[in-house]
């Protein structure tokens, strides 16, 4: 099984302010990665798919990159809403195993 | 408009069974693979199994030991997930979510889940 390692495991930032998060696969899995956000009691949220493809209606300020083993999620210019709990997840072979969650929040 | 709607948590106790249910509305649900996320109170999300659009293939968490059953009616716009000898860490919030997909090339494509019901929680406890 491929294990997804995010880092940091969490993370606190100012609105207005940039973040990286990053999620490092066991092996090489292409572009087959995916970011999701997470409120708690809400459902899921997709962001980015294929490492770097913004989801529709998702803000620009939301950006993805990386391929094979190494992959970023930027959030540029936070916003109130953007503190959540971020999830990277791979595609490439099952079981489509998520990274352990990094925690954003308010400084 | 789009929508998940999963329903059937409960508390059971160890050793008992459950089944839950998500309906689907406001896409063509046949055309869709579907999948269930599990959230283990403190724990993040962790993939539970999936099923093809025609059920011809079902795929689990190695860590289930044969124990969960995923199935569809695609005539009901409806996914199941059969959870038996249930165990304390079975305990989650059980989510359901469409598996969207952008060809790559050939047979290959990027799966990602594009829709999330908003879950159902299974409690097992003595």
């Amino acid at each position: 099984d491929i294990q997804m390692t995010q880092s940091p495991s969490s993370l606190s930032a100012s609105v207005g302010g940039r973040v990286t998060i990053t999620c490092r696969a066991s092996q090489s899995i292409s572009r087959y990665l995916n970011w999701y956000q997470h409120k708690a009691g809400k459902a899921p949220k997709l962001l980015i798919y294929a490492a770097s493809s913004l989801q529709s209606g998702v803000p620009s300020r939301f950006s993805g990159s990386g391929s094979g083993t190494d992959f970023t999620l930027t959030i540029s210019s936070l916003q109130p809403e953007d503190f959540a709990t971020y999830y990277c997840q791979q595609s490439y072979s099952i079981p489509h195993s998520f990274g352990q969650g990094t925690k954003l929040e308010i400084k | 408009e789009v929508q998940l709607v999963e329903s059937g948590g409960g508390l059971v106790k160890p050793g008992g069974s459950l089944r839950l249910s998500c309906t689907a509305s406001g896409f063509t649900f046949s055309s869709f693979s579907m999948t269930w996320v599990r959230q283990a109170p403190g724990t993040g999300l962790e993939w539970v199994s999936s099923i093809s659009s025609t059920s011809n293939y079902m795929y689990y968490a190695e860590s289930l030991e044969g124990r969960f059953t995923i199935s569809r009616d695609n005539a009901k716009n409806s996914l199941y997930l059969q959870m038996n000898s249930l165990r304390a860490e079975d305990t989650a919030v059980y989510y359901c979510a469409r598996d969207n997909r952008i060809a790559v090339a050939g047979n290959y494509y990027y799966y990602h889940m594009d829709v999330w019901g908003k879950g159902t929680t299974v409690t097992v406890s003595s």
